[in-house]
């Protein structure tokens, strides 16, 4: 069956980095984009970006332009997504989530990892 | 960036009553429109997608419609399970992917 496993909660201080992981299994990794959406505590759904596994290739959200780097590792069929310079509005629910219809488009998400909560506090 | 506007926030029903959540995008999206629905401390899960088409494994009451800039989620009779909150989300135009605000089903 497919699962996505991310790592787990991390705590940082403001002007840090964070590295979240997100392994998938179950399916052909390099098939299917991977998606990273965040949810603030208590609020909506945000879409920061996504990664092609078949060559690494990433777009993402102007917002976290410059900030967020996603990375894979095809051995381990993992997914890293790197969030530098954190401030409190990065606390969050950091969600790694499948692209429906694989690669071609950007579309819907059918399967999502459990979340890995990240709190930025000094 | 097109904005996605979900009503009501908050709806109050009881087991058994007939449930209709609105969408509306800022402009056309064409089909290009999927339904999620979240319960707390959980992981969103995909319930519709491309307006009208349901994901695999959700029940027959669940149903999506629409086209262009009005959609809506109708659930023919609520069940206790599904007592959530629920988000639209476009992929008509990216980047970025936009979501709802989201509407929370409450039981009366």
């Amino acid at each position: 069956q497919v699962q996505l496993v991310q790592s787990g909660a991390e705590v940082k201080k403001p002007g840090a980095s964070v590295k979240v992981s997100c392994k998938a299994s179950g399916y052909s990794f390099v098939n299917y984009y991977i998606h990273w959406v965040r949810q603030a505590p208590g609020q909506g759904l945000e879409w920061m970006g996504v990664i092609n596994p078949n060559g690494g290739t990433s777009n993402g959200a102007l917002k976290f332009l410059g900030r967020v780097t996603m990375t894979r590792d095809t051995s381990t069929s993992t997914v890293y997504m790197e969030l530098s310079s954190v401030g409190s509005e990065d606390t969050a629910v950091y969600y790694c989530a499948r692209d429906l219809y694989g690669l071609g488009s950007y579309t819907f998400f059918d399967y999502w990892g459990q979340g890995t909560l990240v709190t930025v506090s000094s | 960036d097109i904005v996605l506007t979900q009503s009501p926030a908050t709806l109050s029903l009881s087991p058994g009553q007939r449930a209709a959540l609105s969408c509306r995008a800022s402009q056309s999206v064409d089909d290009y429109l999927a339904w999620y629905q979240q319960k707390p401390g959980q992981s969103p899960r995909l319930l519709i997608y491309d307006a009208s088409k349901r994901a695999a494994g959700i029940p027959a009451r669940f149903s999506g419609s629409g086209s262009g800039t009005d959609f809506t989620l109708t659930i023919s009779s609520l069940e206790p399970e599904d007592f959530a909150v629920y988000y639209c989300q476009q992929r008509f135009q990216w980047p970025p992917l936009t979501f709802g605000g989201g509407t929370k089903v409450e039981i009366k």
